[in-house]
Protein backbone atom coordinates (compact mmCIF):
# COMPACT_ATOMS: atom_id res chain seq x y z
CA UNK A 1 0.00 0.00 0.00
CA UNK A 2 1.21 3.38 -1.00
CA UNK A 3 0.04 5.12 2.56
CA UNK A 4 -0.90 8.47 2.83
CA UNK A 5 0.13 11.01 0.17
CA UNK A 6 0.43 14.51 0.40
CA UNK A 7 1.70 17.48 -2.33
CA UNK A 8 2.96 19.34 -2.38
CA UNK A 9 6.20 18.30 0.06
CA UNK A 10 7.46 21.93 0.24
CA UNK A 11 5.41 25.10 -0.61
CA UNK A 12 6.98 28.81 -0.19
CA UNK A 13 4.72 31.37 -1.28
CA UNK A 14 4.14 34.68 -0.86
CA UNK A 15 1.80 36.83 1.62
CA UNK A 16 -1.82 37.15 0.16
CA UNK A 17 -1.42 34.33 -2.34
CA UNK A 18 -3.81 30.93 -2.26
CA UNK A 19 -2.52 28.32 -1.26
CA UNK A 20 -3.65 24.79 -2.12
CA UNK A 21 -2.67 21.55 -0.22
CA UNK A 22 -3.51 18.00 -1.95
CA UNK A 23 -3.99 14.87 0.30
CA UNK A 24 -4.89 11.29 -0.99
CA UNK A 25 -6.06 8.66 1.61
CA UNK A 26 -5.08 5.66 2.14
CA UNK A 27 -7.62 2.95 -0.71
CA UNK A 28 -10.50 1.96 1.39
CA UNK A 29 -10.46 4.29 4.19
CA UNK A 30 -13.29 5.77 4.98
CA UNK A 31 -12.01 8.80 7.54
CA UNK A 32 -9.23 11.65 6.33
CA UNK A 33 -7.94 14.41 9.02
CA UNK A 34 -5.69 17.21 8.32
CA UNK A 35 -3.24 18.52 11.19
CA UNK A 36 -0.96 21.48 11.78
CA UNK A 37 2.19 21.25 13.27
CA UNK A 38 3.52 24.37 14.84
CA UNK A 39 6.56 25.07 17.09
CA UNK A 40 4.24 27.09 19.65
CA UNK A 41 0.58 25.04 19.47
CA UNK A 42 2.34 21.65 18.74
CA UNK A 43 -0.07 19.53 16.61
CA UNK A 44 -3.59 20.40 16.26
CA UNK A 45 -6.92 18.77 14.44
CA UNK A 46 -8.01 21.37 11.86
CA UNK A 47 -10.97 19.23 10.36
CA UNK A 48 -12.18 15.75 9.75
CA UNK A 49 -13.97 13.85 7.26
CA UNK A 50 -16.41 10.73 7.03
CA UNK A 51 -17.70 9.29 3.74
CA UNK A 52 -16.33 12.43 1.60
CA UNK A 53 -18.94 14.56 4.16
CA UNK A 54 -16.98 16.98 6.96
CA UNK A 55 -17.86 15.94 10.28
CA UNK A 56 -16.27 18.82 12.58
CA UNK A 57 -14.20 21.57 11.90
CA UNK A 58 -13.89 23.35 14.71
CA UNK A 59 -10.35 23.69 14.59
CA UNK A 60 -9.98 25.36 11.21
CA UNK A 61 -8.68 28.76 12.37
CA UNK A 62 -10.61 31.05 10.46
CA UNK A 63 -12.79 32.01 7.61
CA UNK A 64 -9.42 31.85 5.48
CA UNK A 65 -9.14 28.32 5.60
CA UNK A 66 -11.42 25.71 3.65
CA UNK A 67 -11.38 22.04 2.92
CA UNK A 68 -13.30 19.87 0.76
CA UNK A 69 -13.35 16.49 -0.41
CA UNK A 70 -15.40 15.99 -3.53
CA UNK A 71 -14.44 11.94 -3.34
CA UNK A 72 -12.90 9.57 -1.38
CA UNK A 73 -9.60 9.21 -3.00
CA UNK A 74 -8.73 12.97 -3.07
CA UNK A 75 -8.74 16.14 -0.44
CA UNK A 76 -7.58 19.80 -0.39
CA UNK A 77 -7.06 21.85 2.08
CA UNK A 78 -6.86 25.97 0.96
CA UNK A 79 -6.00 28.88 2.03
CA UNK A 80 -6.79 32.66 0.32
CA UNK A 81 -5.39 35.05 1.15
CA UNK A 82 -2.54 33.22 3.32
CA UNK A 83 -0.68 34.94 6.10
CA UNK A 84 2.92 34.52 7.55
CA UNK A 85 1.51 33.00 10.67
CA UNK A 86 -0.31 30.33 8.63
CA UNK A 87 3.38 28.68 8.44
CA UNK A 88 3.63 25.43 9.32
CA UNK A 89 3.56 21.68 8.57
CA UNK A 90 0.34 20.42 7.58
CA UNK A 91 -0.11 16.27 8.07
CA UNK A 92 -3.24 14.73 6.22
CA UNK A 93 -4.51 10.84 7.98
CA UNK A 94 -6.77 8.54 7.27
CA UNK A 95 -8.28 5.89 9.53
CA UNK A 96 -10.46 2.74 8.21
CA UNK A 97 -13.72 2.33 9.47
CA UNK A 98 -13.95 4.03 12.45
CA UNK A 99 -12.81 7.62 13.84
CA UNK A 100 -11.13 5.32 16.80
CA UNK A 101 -9.26 3.73 14.48
CA UNK A 102 -5.73 3.89 13.83
CA UNK A 103 -5.02 7.09 12.06
CA UNK A 104 -1.80 6.75 9.63
CA UNK A 105 -0.17 10.10 8.66
CA UNK A 106 1.31 11.49 5.34
CA UNK A 107 4.64 13.00 4.82
CA UNK A 108 3.02 16.31 5.48
CA UNK A 109 3.55 19.41 3.78
CA UNK A 110 6.14 22.57 4.96
CA UNK A 111 4.27 25.66 3.75
CA UNK A 112 6.56 29.04 4.53
CA UNK A 113 4.21 32.14 3.62
CA UNK A 114 6.90 34.74 3.43
CA UNK B 1 -11.12 18.79 27.03
CA UNK B 2 -8.68 16.17 27.10
CA UNK B 3 -4.81 16.99 28.03
CA UNK B 4 -1.76 15.34 27.46
CA UNK B 5 1.45 16.40 28.87
CA UNK B 6 5.27 15.16 28.06
CA UNK B 7 7.36 16.51 31.11
CA UNK B 8 10.76 15.49 29.21
CA UNK B 9 11.60 17.50 26.43
CA UNK B 10 14.35 15.75 25.35
CA UNK B 11 15.99 12.68 27.08
CA UNK B 12 19.11 10.69 25.52
CA UNK B 13 20.64 6.94 25.48
CA UNK B 14 23.16 4.86 24.75
CA UNK B 15 22.79 2.44 21.76
CA UNK B 16 21.59 -1.42 22.99
CA UNK B 17 20.21 0.90 26.55
CA UNK B 18 16.73 1.10 27.47
CA UNK B 19 14.85 4.03 27.77
CA UNK B 20 11.59 4.98 29.30
CA UNK B 21 9.69 7.94 27.52
CA UNK B 22 6.89 9.40 30.10
CA UNK B 23 3.45 10.67 29.34
CA UNK B 24 0.44 11.19 32.16
CA UNK B 25 -3.03 12.84 30.59
CA UNK B 26 -6.29 14.48 32.00
CA UNK B 27 -9.78 12.76 31.12
CA UNK B 28 -13.19 12.41 32.52
CA UNK B 29 -14.15 9.40 29.94
CA UNK B 30 -13.93 6.26 30.61
CA UNK B 31 -13.41 4.64 27.18
CA UNK B 32 -10.46 5.47 25.01
CA UNK B 33 -7.04 5.03 23.00
CA UNK B 34 -3.34 6.03 23.42
CA UNK B 35 -1.09 5.50 21.36
CA UNK B 36 2.93 6.61 20.61
CA UNK B 37 3.58 8.07 17.59
CA UNK B 38 7.41 8.58 16.33
CA UNK B 39 8.59 11.05 14.27
CA UNK B 40 12.10 11.23 12.39
CA UNK B 41 14.37 14.07 11.28
CA UNK B 42 11.79 13.13 7.82
CA UNK B 43 9.06 14.48 9.51
CA UNK B 44 7.23 11.45 8.47
CA UNK B 45 4.33 10.69 11.61
CA UNK B 46 4.77 6.76 12.40
CA UNK B 47 2.72 4.80 14.54
CA UNK B 48 4.68 2.81 17.35
CA UNK B 49 1.82 1.65 19.28
CA UNK B 50 -1.38 1.37 20.47
CA UNK B 51 -3.56 0.46 23.85
CA UNK B 52 -7.01 0.28 24.61
CA UNK B 53 -7.98 1.71 27.92
CA UNK B 54 -10.60 -1.65 28.16
CA UNK B 55 -7.41 -3.92 28.30
CA UNK B 56 -5.46 -4.30 31.06
CA UNK B 57 -2.68 -5.83 29.50
CA UNK B 58 0.21 -3.94 28.45
CA UNK B 59 0.89 -3.57 24.48
CA UNK B 60 4.31 -4.57 23.01
CA UNK B 61 5.40 -4.56 19.51
CA UNK B 62 8.89 -5.71 19.71
CA UNK B 63 11.39 -3.88 21.37
CA UNK B 64 8.42 -0.96 22.17
CA UNK B 65 6.13 -1.94 25.29
CA UNK B 66 4.07 0.41 27.31
CA UNK B 67 3.33 1.12 31.08
CA UNK B 68 -0.36 1.74 31.17
CA UNK B 69 -1.50 3.00 34.64
CA UNK B 70 -5.34 3.89 33.83
CA UNK B 71 -6.05 4.78 38.04
CA UNK B 72 -2.89 7.31 37.37
CA UNK B 73 -3.85 8.55 34.29
CA UNK B 74 -0.25 7.45 33.22
CA UNK B 75 1.29 5.82 29.82
CA UNK B 76 4.87 5.73 29.48
CA UNK B 77 6.80 4.31 26.46
CA UNK B 78 9.87 1.80 27.21
CA UNK B 79 12.31 1.33 24.15
CA UNK B 80 14.18 -1.69 24.99
CA UNK B 81 17.68 -1.81 22.88
CA UNK B 82 17.97 1.40 21.41
CA UNK B 83 18.99 1.35 18.01
CA UNK B 84 20.42 4.51 16.17
CA UNK B 85 17.34 4.65 13.70
CA UNK B 86 15.29 5.28 16.87
CA UNK B 87 16.61 8.75 17.02
CA UNK B 88 12.67 10.73 16.46
CA UNK B 89 10.80 13.03 18.56
CA UNK B 90 7.98 10.85 19.98
CA UNK B 91 4.18 12.04 20.81
CA UNK B 92 1.89 10.74 23.37
CA UNK B 93 -1.82 10.73 22.13
CA UNK B 94 -5.38 10.32 23.76
CA UNK B 95 -8.41 9.47 21.16
CA UNK B 96 -11.91 9.20 23.34
CA UNK B 97 -14.34 6.82 22.16
CA UNK B 98 -17.48 8.46 23.00
CA UNK B 99 -20.03 10.91 21.57
CA UNK B 100 -19.48 14.36 22.41
CA UNK B 101 -17.16 17.05 21.15
CA UNK B 102 -14.07 15.32 21.97
CA UNK B 103 -14.52 11.73 19.78
CA UNK B 104 -12.75 11.05 16.89
CA UNK B 105 -10.06 13.91 17.82
CA UNK B 106 -6.08 12.74 18.80
CA UNK B 107 -5.01 15.03 20.92
CA UNK B 108 -1.13 15.34 21.42
CA UNK B 109 1.28 16.14 23.84
CA UNK B 110 3.86 18.30 23.59
CA UNK B 111 6.90 15.73 22.48
CA UNK B 112 10.30 14.17 23.66
CA UNK B 113 13.00 14.47 21.65
CA UNK B 114 15.39 11.23 21.78
CA UNK B 115 18.84 10.97 21.02
CA UNK B 116 20.65 7.80 20.51
CA UNK B 117 24.06 7.79 21.19
CA UNK B 118 26.53 5.07 19.56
Amino acid sequence: DAGVIQSPRHEVTEMGQEVTLRCKPISGHDYLFWYRQTMMRGLELLIYFNNNVPIDDSGMPEDRFSAKMPNASFSTLKIQPSEPRDSAVYFCASSLRRSTDTQYFGPGTRLTVL
Amino acid sequence: AQTVTQSQPEMSVQEAETVTLSCTYDTSENNYYLFWYKQPPSRQMILVIRQEAYKQQNATENRFSVNFQKAAKSFSLKISDSQLGDTAMYFCAFLANAGGTSYGKLTFGQGTILTVHP
